[in-house]
Order: C-alpha cells, then structure tokens, then sequence
C-alpha cells in the first residue's frame, strides 16, 4: 500500500541553523501539507501547497519556513534559521483532492539546541 | 477562532467493549470530517471519514456526523487493548470556499483493559 515517507526521522540542530525536512507523498496525490505537533499539544496545520505553490498557511509559517517540490516526487519544509520553539515533530501529509483524506507519514522529530 | 473539541480522557472500557468518543465543531460550514489513530510518539493514522449526515461503518468502527448539532462520534465495538491510543478529531475547515487545511482536536485517550 503506497505511503508518504519522511527522512530523516530525527533531526538534531543548533539554534540559528537552517534544517531541510524530506517528504516523499504519494505518487498520485495531488495536494502536500506540512503540520507539526509540539510535545503533548495539538497537530497543528502550517502549509499546504498544490501545482507547485502554497495555496494557504497559517500564521505559523512564517518568513522563516519554506516549501518547495524540487523535482517529481520530494517535497521539503525548511526552516532558515530555527529556534529553541521550533522543537516539535513535523508531519508531511498528501491528498489526492483538496477536501478529502490526508495521509500522514511518520514524522521527523526536529529538536533545537 | 475555529476550535474542535475532544475530552481529553482518559476513556477506559474493558476489553470487548463498544468505546465511544465524542468532538464538536465551531465551524457550521465545514464539509469533511476525519478520525485519526495515534500512538505515543508516532504520527496519525486515519482511520475513518464521513462527509454527509448520519452513520458510516467500516469493520468494528462506525463514525457518526450531525452537522445540524456540529458534532462527531466515532464508535469502536469489540475494543481491544491494541486500540489503546489517542484518537484525533480533524475537521476540514471551510474559509470563503473550499479548503484543506485539517483543524485538529486535542485529542481523546483511550485505555481497553484486558
């Protein structure tokens, strides 16, 4: 059964450093988001791009994070310079259509020293 | 500011029960509805998602909508201990138009006793 994955699972960062996250969705998902869930908090939504530009995000994302589908099949979230908050798992998910079921992969668990 | 609400639990039922959770929704125009599995320090799973009023099934899990009371069950027969996890309400958000951005719940932890 086709799933999104994400590498690497754990990232270990300085603060001020720029991170990569790596998504691959699946293959014929149209729609890719970007969430992430703070220790014990909410999953929170951060960006969701289709036909390669954001079409929302939240006000999380901020000058700070990019998105971007360098070729046929990854999709990566950077953070240019992180911070301590920026701690948290991050979740990619795909869609096959705006409004229907998101599959998540399993997450790249970010931490900010 | 759009919510969902969950009962953070914990639930406890004994092993071979019917678990019932429960979410509401601020936002009356919301199209989707969606329930998520999630295990301690692993990512969501979806599990079921019901768009129009009424009852959906699927195995042992049945996903109940009333969009008119803005709310959202999901019922689980025969509970097993390998259901113990936290279970996740998301509501796709309507903002002006259709959208797709997952509102999500904090979520409502569920122990099955053995």
């Amino acid at each position: 059964e086709p799933e999104v994955t994400q590498t690497p699972s754990h990232q270990v960062t300085q603060m001020g450093q720029e991170v990569i996250l790596r998504c691959v969705p699946i293959s014929n998902h149209l729609y890719f988001y970007w969430y992430r869930q703070i220790l014990g908090q909410k999953v929170e939504f951060l960006v969701s791009f289709y036909n390669n530009e954001i079409s929302e995000k939240s006000e999380i994302f901020d000058d700070q994070f990019s998105v971007e589908r360098p070729d046929g099949s990854n999709f990566t979230l950077k953070i240019r310079s992180t911070k301590l908050e920026d701690s948290a798992m991050y979740f990619c998910a795909s869609s096959v259509q705006r409004g229907y079921e998101q599959y998540f992969g399993p997450g790249t668990r970010l931490t900010v020293t | 500011q759009k919510e969902v609400e969950q009962n953070s639990g914990p639930l406890s039922v004994p092993e071979g029960a019917i678990a019932s959770l429960n979410c509401t929704y601020s936002d009356r125009g919301s199209q989707s509805f969606f329930w998520y599995r999630q295990y301690s320090g692993k990512s969501p799973e979806l599990i079921m998602s019901i768009y129009s009023n009424g009852d959906k099934e699927d195995g042992r899990f049945t996903a109940q909508l009333n969009k008119a009371s803005q709310y959202v069950s999901l019922l689980i027969r025969d509970s097993q201990p390998s259901d113990s996890a936290t279970y996740l309400c998301a509501v796709n958000e309507r903002d002006g138009g259709a959208t797709n951005k997952l509102i999500f719940g904090t979520g409502t932890l569920l122990a099955v006793q053995p």
